[in-house]
This record gives C-alpha cells, sequence and structure tokens, in this order.
C-alpha cells in the first residue's frame, strides 16, 4: 500500500516571498503520477500541479513548481511570489494504477500580507 | 459548463439514521469516486464506480455503499451512521482514468 507523508503541518510566507512543502511518500511501483492539491476554505479541491514519474524534469505552471526527487521519493512544492489567494491547505497526493489517489494529512499555508 | 455538483450541502443526522449523498459529473466524466475528508486530515477513499459498477474499493465498511445511474449521476449511501462519520464527503469525477474534478462536498453531521 502506498503512504504519503506531510510533515508541516502548518507554514507561514509575507506576501510576495517564496514557500517550500515537503511531501514524502512510499511505493513499490515503478510507474505512478503525483499532485499537488490546493483547497481553499470553499472546501473544493483544486489541481496545482502534476508530475509524471517517468519525467525527469520538474514540473512547472506559473508560480508553482516542484523539486522531485524520484530515488528518495520526495515531491516538494514551491510557492514564489506569494500571493494572499494562495491561502488554503496543500495536499500532495500518489496515483498508481486506476484512478485512486492517496492523499497526505495537508498543509495549512498562510499567506500574510 | 456545470463543474461536479454535489447535494446536500451540509446535513445532520443522529447515530443509527441513513443518509444519502449525490453527485452529478462534469459534462462528459463517465467516472465517480468519493472521497471521506474528516477534519484536519487529507480525504481517504471510499470508491470509484465506472459502467454502473463499483471498479475500486478502499479500506471502509460495508455500511458504505453506493450506485452510479446511466446518466453517470452517483450517489453514496452510509447506513447505522456512527459519530465517526462526521466529515465532508467529496465527490470527484473523471473521464476514465483521467484528471479528476472535485466538487464542493457535502458536510455530514453525525450526533
Amino acid at each position: 500500500a502506498q503512504t504519503v507523508t506531510q510533515s508541516q503541518p502548518e507554514m507561514s510566507v509575507q506576501e510576495a516571498e517564496t514557500v517550500t512543502l515537503s511531501c514524502t511518500y512510499d511505493t513499490s511501483e515503478n510507474n505512478y503520477y503525483l499532485f499537488w492539491y490546493k483547497q481553499p476554505p470553499s472546501r473544493q479541491m483544486i489541481l496545482v500541479i502534476r508530475q509524471e514519474a517517468y519525467k525527469q524534469q520538474n514540473a512547472t505552471e506559473n508560480r508553482f513548481s516542484v523539486n522531485f526527487q524520484k530515488a528518495a521519493k520526495s515531491f516538494s512544492l514551491k510557492i514564489s511570489d506569494s500571493q494572499l489567494g494562495d491561502t488554503a491547505m496543500y495536499f500532495c497526493a500518489f496515483r498508481a494504477a486506476g484512478n485512486k489517489l492517496t492523499f497526505g494529512g495537508g498543509t495549512r499555508v498562510l499567506v500574510k500580507p | 459548463d456545470a463543474g461536479v455538483t454535489q447535494s446536500p450541502t451540509h446535513l445532520i443526522k443522529t447515530r443509527g439514521q441513513q443518509v444519502t449523498l449525490r453527485c452529478s459529473p462534469k459534462s462528459g466524466h463517465d467516472t465517480v469516486s468519493w472521497y471521506q475528508q474528516a477534519l484536519g486530515q487529507g480525504p481517504q477513499f471510499i470508491f470509484q464506480y465506472y459502467e454502473e459498477e463499483e471498479r475500486q474499493r478502499g479500506n471502509f465498511p460495508d455500511r458504505f455503499s453506493g450506485h452510479q445511474f446511466p446518466n453517470y449521476s452517483s450517489e453514496l449511501n452510509v447506513n447505522a451512521l456512527l459519530l465517526g462519520d462526521s466529515a465532508l464527503y467529496l465527490c470527484a469525477s473523471s473521464w476514465g482514468t483521467g484528471e479528476l474534478f472535485f466538487g464542493e462536498g457535502s458536510r455530514l453531521t453525525v450526533l
């Protein structure tokens, strides 16, 4: 069974600065996908970024980028130029065969003005 | 184009009762998954429906059951409610094994 661990319950960052969220996972699969989701107070899970395990290049989506270390089973998220709207819960998630997602426990990000 | 819609938004039940939650998938999607998110935790996979059949199931008791209709909408039923069933129930839809789109969830409180 896969497990996903987020070791930072809460992070705060000043507006316009950078914050990095940690995620580690455990799996025996070789082909899989990793995701970061954002959950604002509206409760809807929104996909931030995804990474295919077979790709060595780290994924980037505008101000969001990941550092994928497959051997270390690490998948961190960097939010650059933080904005007030980035305040939310962030979940790391793993997916192998099928469509089942395994989520971590989440990290609360608070962006301060 | 409506996204994933869930109803009801909030509901309160008492222990032992039964509850039905509903989900309409995003237009063009044929697969529906359900997740339980306890307060302060990450979502846990309950089950997934495709072609009106349960295709995958997480570690949840038989009190949790579901259904998918020919129009791809889905229901989650929970029988004999326990206090520990209090949670946000999220529905997600996809086209096959493509990207998941989530609804805003149904908040269930069991008293």
